[in-house]
């Protein structure tokens, strides 16, 4: 049973389409993330939500929406798919933010290629 | 943004071979975690330190917090070839801000 899942496991698309990553854990955790790996491996937070609320907004472009229906679940909707938006992208989740007595569990990534 | 310098950068030994690699901030951590990242997976904890000069181990791993909460190092002893992959150190600065990383560093085991 995976304890954070992503779907989907690779995504292809064109410059300019909008599309979705979805992800989910069954954890009961309050807090769910967005980290963005670049080809460097580079691990960048996007997103943060605590209990369906946006705590935490890095500088990512407007074009980046999250949405929360639920604890459970933390979904990325990308409009406008350019170039550099490329990457893998990883959904990971705590206990809560204030706690981090076993880190975050992470989903094994999203890798989106924009041609 | 705020920065882990992690090195080296990457390394390659020959199996049976210890390894050492660290994490230096200008900042102070109020937590240090380790990561292993395999190909095609997402990174897995390792070890967590929550207190300043703490040497945690897990197995052939040893991990310590620096004394000053700006510097961690991670050992791995007797090296197999399962220990290839890229390893990462995070921290979190305070209660309410998300984890950090440090660029990785990329392990190669030589059989």
């Amino acid at each position: 049973d995976t304890a954070v899942s992503q779907t989907p496991k690779y995504l292809v698309t064109q410059m300019g389409n909008d599309k979705s990553i979805k992800c989910e854990q069954n954890l009961g955790h309050d807090t769910m993330y967005w980290y963005k790996q670049d080809s460097k491996k580079f691990l960048k937070i996007m997103f943060s939500y605590n209990n369906k609320e946006l705590i935490i907004n890095e500088t990512v472009p407007n074009r980046f929406s999250p949405k929360s229906p639920d604890k459970a679940h933390l979904n990325l909707h990308i409009n406008s798919l350019e170039l550099g938006d490329s990457a893998v992208y990883f959904c990971a989740s705590s206990p809560s933010r204030q706690l981090l007595l076993r880190g975050y569990t992470f989903g094994s990534g999203t890798r989106l290629t924009v041609v | 943004g705020q920065q882990l310098n992690q090195s080296p950068q990457s390394m390659f030994i020959q199996e049976g071979e210890d390894v050492s690699m660290n994490c230096t901030s200008s900042s102070i951590f109020n937590t240090w975690l380790w990561y292993k990242q395999d190909p095609g997976e997402g990174p897995v904890l390792l070890i967590a330190l929550y207190k300043a000069g703490e040497l945690t181990s897990n197995g052939r791993l040893t991990a310590q917090f620096g004394i000053t909460r700006k510097d961690s190092f991670l050992n791995i002893s007797a090296s197999i070839p399962s220990d290839v992959g890229i390893y990462f150190c995070a921290g979190q600065l305070s209660g309410n801000t998300p984890l950090v990383f440090g660029k990785g560093t990329r392990l190669s085991v030589i059989a």
